[in-house]
């Protein structure tokens, strides 16, 4: 079936420190992939999306490579800052529907 | 902006009570979803609309269901609420198959949630 893991939270790091948050997928076939990130009291907003091998989506200073050889599609940012203190979530759709599955978050809190 | 509204940010009930949580969007997006969200659990599909008066479950429809009577209005309904229900819900919209920005992506836009408590 279709499945996301992502590394487990929280993560908590300094103000300008690199960030990767881990997310694998299982999946037949090509599916999309996304990260949304939830930030406190909000609902989900769409960070970046990939929509086939070797993509790479960017936003915000956050980017991640689509690598279907090791089903992987890590989160990345060369120097984070406060204000991305949220739960950040991968997901992934293989549906013209839109369904999407998700990872179960991880909590990244960054201190000044 | 594709906009997706919540009826309610915060909504306190009583077990056995029925209760309606509203979502309209207004971007005349065909598919519309409800999730709930549990920390540890992320989110877990309840049900999703592909279409006016369609409806397919999703991981965990048990004590849940929906309506769908207009394209831009999607309600979930718990029939007779219990504690375990007590959750944040989330819905979504994205548009369907076909041309357009997002379409081929299966972009969702989310809500801002509901709280909802069920004591």
């Amino acid at each position: 079936g279709n499945s996301v893991t992502q590394m487990e939270g929280p993560v908590t790091l300094s103000e300008e420190a690199f960030l990767t948050i881990n997310c694998t997928y299982t999946a037949t076939g090509y599916p999309s992939l996304f990260w949304y990130v939830q930030y406190p009291g909000e609902g989900l907003q769409l960070l970046l999306k990939a929509t086939k091998a070797d993509d790479k989506g960017s936003n915000k200073g956050f980017e991640a490579t689509y690598r279907k050889e090791t089903t992987s599609f890590h989160l990345e940012k060369g120097s984070v800052q406060v204000s991305d203190s949220a739960v950040y979530f991968c997901a992934l759709s293989r549906s013209t529907l839109g369904r999407l599955y998700f990872g179960r978050g991880t909590q990244l809190t960054v201190w000044p | 902006d594709v906009k997706v509204t919540q009826s309610s940010r915060y909504l306190v009930k009583r077990t056995g009570e029925k209760v309606f949580l509203e979502c309209v969007q207004d971007m005349d997006h065909e598919n519309m979803f409800w999730y709930r969200q549990d920390p540890g659990l992320g989110l877990r599909l309840i049900y999703f609309s592909y279409d006016v008066k369609m409806k397919e479950k999703g991981d965990i429809p048990e004590g849940y269901s929906v309506s769908r009577e207009k394209k831009e209005r999607f309600s979930l309904i718990l029939e007779s609420a219990s504690t375990n229900q007590t959750s944040m819900y989330l819905c979504a919209s994205s548009p369907g198959t076909g041309s357009g920005s997002g379409r081929r992506y299966n972009e969702q836009f989310f809500g801002p949630g509901t709280r909802l408590t069920v004591l």
